[in-house]
C-alpha cells in the first residue's frame, strides 16, 4: 500500500548532526513533491522543508535555513533531511509527507504522512 | 508569512451533536486550505483540501467551507472516534508558503 516510513531519529547533543530518511512505497515516488513537517512535544505542526519531484526546487522554513538540507534519491524511493548545528528547539517528531497532486504543485495538502521519527537534542 | 488562527482552542461537544471549528488567515489564501485530524501518538490525517473537498475515505459528516480568509470545518454528528486535535493549513504554490494553525482540541462534553 501507499506508505512513507521515516527513520534515523535519536538523541543528539547540541551542535551535532543527524540524517533522517523517509522510505516510500506504493506510488510513483519520482512524480511527487515531498515535505518535512515537525511537531515539538505537546505543540502544533511546523512545516520545515520541501523538495520538488525532480529535486530541482528546495525550500526551507526560516527557522532551519542554512542548517538543514533536504535531498532525495528517486532511484531508491527515499527522501532525506540532513540536520546540522542542532539546537534544543529542534527537538520534535519529524514527519515526511506527500503533496497531494504531484507534478509542479509543490505546495499542496499532504495526503500521505509517515509515522514520524523523534529527534531529541539534549546534552 | 501568512498566520493561521484557529478558534476555539478547545471545543467541548457531546456525541451526536454538531461541531464547528474556525480558521482565519491573516491574508487571503483563496481556497488553498486543508484540514487535518490528529489523534495522540499518530500522524495527522488529511480530511479536507481545497477548502471543501473531502479526502479519500473521509466520511460525509466532515465538511469544509469558506474562501479567502475565513474557513470552517463542520462535523455534523460527532462520533466517539472524532475526538481529536484538528489543524488547518494554508498552502500557496508561488511563492511557496505553508503554515498551520495552532490547532483546536475537540473533547467530549
Amino acid at each position: 500500500q501507499v506508505q512513507l516510513v521515516e527513520s534515523g531519529g535519536g538523541v543528539v547533543q547540541p551542535g551535532r548532526s543527524l540524517r533522517l530518511s523517509c522510505a516510500a512505497s506504493g506510488f510513483t515516488f519520482s512524480s511527487y513533491t515531498l515535505h518535512w513537517v515537525r511537531q515539538a512535544p505537546g505543540k502544533g505542526l511546523e512545516w520545515v522543508s520541501f523538495i520538488s519531484y525532480d529535486g530541482s526546487n528546495k525550500y526551507y522554513a526560516d527557522s532551519v535555513k542554512g542548517r538543514f538540507t533536504i535531498s532525495r534519491d528517486n532511484s531508491k524511493n527515499t527522501l532525506y533531511l540532513q540536520l546540522n548545528s542542532l539546537r534544543a528547539e529542534d527537538t520534535a517528531v519529524y514527519y515526511c509527507a506527500r503533496a497531494r497532486s504531484g507534478g509542479s504543485n509543490y505546495c499542496d495538502a499532504f495526503d500521505i504522512w509517515g509515522q514520524g521519527t523523534m529527534v531529541t537534542v539534549s546534552s | 508569512e501568512i498566520v493561521m488562527t484557529q478558534s476555539p482552542a478547545t471545543l467541548s461537544v457531546s456525541p451526536g451533536e454538531r461541531a464547528t471549528l474556525s480558521c482565519r488567515a491573516s491574508q487571503s489564501v483563496s481556497s488553498n486550505l486543508a484540514w487535518y485530524q490528529q489523534k495522540p501518538g499518530q500522524a495527522p490525517r488529511l480530511l479536507i483540501y481545497s477548502a471543501s473537498a473531502r479526502a479519500t475515505g473521509i466520511p460525509a459528516r466532515f465538511s469544509g467551507s469558506g474562501s479567502g480568509t475565513e474557513f470552517t470545518l463542520t462535523i455534523s454528528s460527532l462520533q466517539s472516534e472524532d475526538f481529536a486535535v484538528y489543524y488547518c493549513q494554508q498552502y500557496n504554490n508561488w511563492p511557496p508558503s505553508i503554515t498551520f494553525g495552532q490547532g483546536t482540541r475537540l473533547e467530549i462534553k
